[in-house]
């Protein structure tokens, strides 16, 4: 058990809706990065927040936004959902935003879009 | 284009075979960590190695770091069926005051037993 959370494990839905997907980093974590990960793809860096700021940006799609609240956990909103956005989403933590980074992933939400 | 190629992508070996897997760059790291991921979890932390020529031992797992930076193999003595997972390999880069990481695709491992 890694100490970071993420809500649901699984999310079914249809193209063209909207859904929210929310992370819960480690205890003392100030960093919150987004991964999709799809077969053909590998593991895509979407977004990057550092204690409710935005610090870096992936291959993040106009379509998707993130927030950081003030008690750190994180939701990764993705809209007009699309076949191709089915993938499992990560969500990492780490306890800095510069050094030596180690992050801590999630079991991850594997989104399906009939 | 991947700023990380690992390779193999797919590897089917027999329990007991030793193994090699690569992660290959032109770009220079500040380190590379490896991570090992099983189906339907997220990637578990293996290891980070810092220097040039660092090399890092896990049990039957051997880890190095290029001497520029630039690469890192991860060797398995022994191969076990609980060695069976995806590994990738993440690198570090100092970007605008703070630390970027790319990750490989990853090699799929499965050792038959």
């Amino acid at each position: 058990d890694s100490g970071v959370t993420q809500t649901p494990k699984h999310l079914i839905t249809a193209t063209g809706q909207r859904v929210t997907l929310r992370c819960s980093p480690r205890s003392g974590d100030l960093s919150v990065y987004w991964y999709q990960q799809s077969l053909d793809q590998g593991l895509q860096f979407l977004i990057q927040y550092y204690n409710g700021e935005e610090r870096a940006k992936g291959n993040i799609l106009e379509r998707f936004s993130a927030q950081q609240f003030p008690d750190l956990h994180s939701e990764l909103n993705l809209s007009s959902l699309e076949l191709g956005d089915s993938a499992l989403y990560f969500c990492a933590s780490s306890a800095l935003a510069s050094g030596s980074t180690v992050q801590f992933f999630g079991p991850g939400t594997r989104l399906t879009v009939l | 284009t991947q700023l990380l190629e690992q390779s193999p992508q797919f590897l089917s070996i027999q329990e007991g075979e030793n193994l090699t897997v690569y992660c290959n760059s032109s770009s220079v790291f500040s380190s590379l960590q490896w991570y090992r991921q099983e189906p339907g979890e997220g990637p578990v932390l293996l290891v980070t190695v810092v220097t040039g020529g660092e090399v890092k031992k896990l049990k039957r797992l051997t880890f190095q770091f290029g001497d520029a930076r630039k690469d890192s193999s991860l060797h398995i003595t022994a191969a076990q069926p609980g060695d069976t997972g995806l590994y990738l390999c993440a690198g570090a880069r100092r970007s605008g005051g703070y630390q970027k990481v790319t990750f490989g695709i990853g090699t799929k491992l499965q050792v038959i037993p």
